[in-house]
């Protein structure tokens, strides 16, 4: 069964800073990987998908990155913003039964 | 731009009453799935369909019922609400498994007294 571990599990940096939240996962086996943020009280917001066959992935201040064979995954998040302020969760797909970390509660200090 | 729909956004139940929530998609997906959310155990898998015409167990299906009513539509039942129900339900659809980006609904907040 796929576990997922999400580390660390809250993180607090002051605005500007650049940031890596960290994400691991015992069953490699995947076709992608994908990155949401989650604000207090909302729904999930898809930020980054990356393939099996992709080592990285860039939207505007965000990189992610996937090691397949190592069963970890990276986003960075260049100059951070307040608005940053959120949970992030990965979620490696390996079928149907997508199974999520419990996520990286991440606040950004003004 | 709809995405995914999900109704009711609040509900209050009592414990033994039965409500369902609805979800539709109007992005054509193939898959749809519904998980609960809860404070320190992160999302959890409760039922979902791969397809149009079939259903499957996730982690926590038990008291819980889903309909797969079309290529839309994904609802999810409870037939007999326990406290232990309270909890937020997101619904969610992509394309398929192998080629997926995963897209949320807004949510569904239930409590069960």
């Amino acid at each position: 069964k796929q576990e997922v571990t999400q580390i660390p599990a809250a993180l607090s940096v002051p605005e500007g800073e650049n940031l890596v939240l960290n994400c691991s996962f015992t069953d490699s086996a995947i076709y992608n990987l994908q990155w949401f943020r989650q604000d207090p009280g909302k729904g999930l917001t898809s930020l980054l998908l990356i393939q099996s066959s992709q080592r990285e992935q860039t939207s505007g201040r965000l990189n992610a990155s996937l090691d397949k064979s190592s069963g970890r995954s990276t986003l960075y998040i260049a100059a951070s913003q307040p608005g940053d302020s959120a949970t992030y969760l990965c979620a490696p797909n390996r079928d149907d039964k997508i199974i999520f970390g419990k996520g990286t509660r991440l606040h950004i200090l003004p | 731009n709809a995405g995914v729909t999900q109704t009711p956004k609040f509900q209050v139940l009592k414990t033994g009453q039965s409500m369902t929530l609805q979800c539709a998609q109007d992005m054509n997906h193939n898959s749809m799935y519904w998980y609960r959310q809860d404070p320190g155990m992160g999302l959890r898998l409760i039922y979902y369909s791969a397809s149009e015409g079939t259903t499957d167990k996730g982690e926590v299906p038990n008291g819980y019922n889903v309909s797969r009513l079309n290529k839309r539509e994904f609802s999810l039942r409870l037939e007999s609400a326990a406290p232990s129900q309270t909890s937020v339900y997101f619904c969610a659809s992509r394309t398929s498994f192998y080629t997926g980006e995963l897209f949320f609904g807004e949510g569904s907040r239930l409590t069960v007294l």
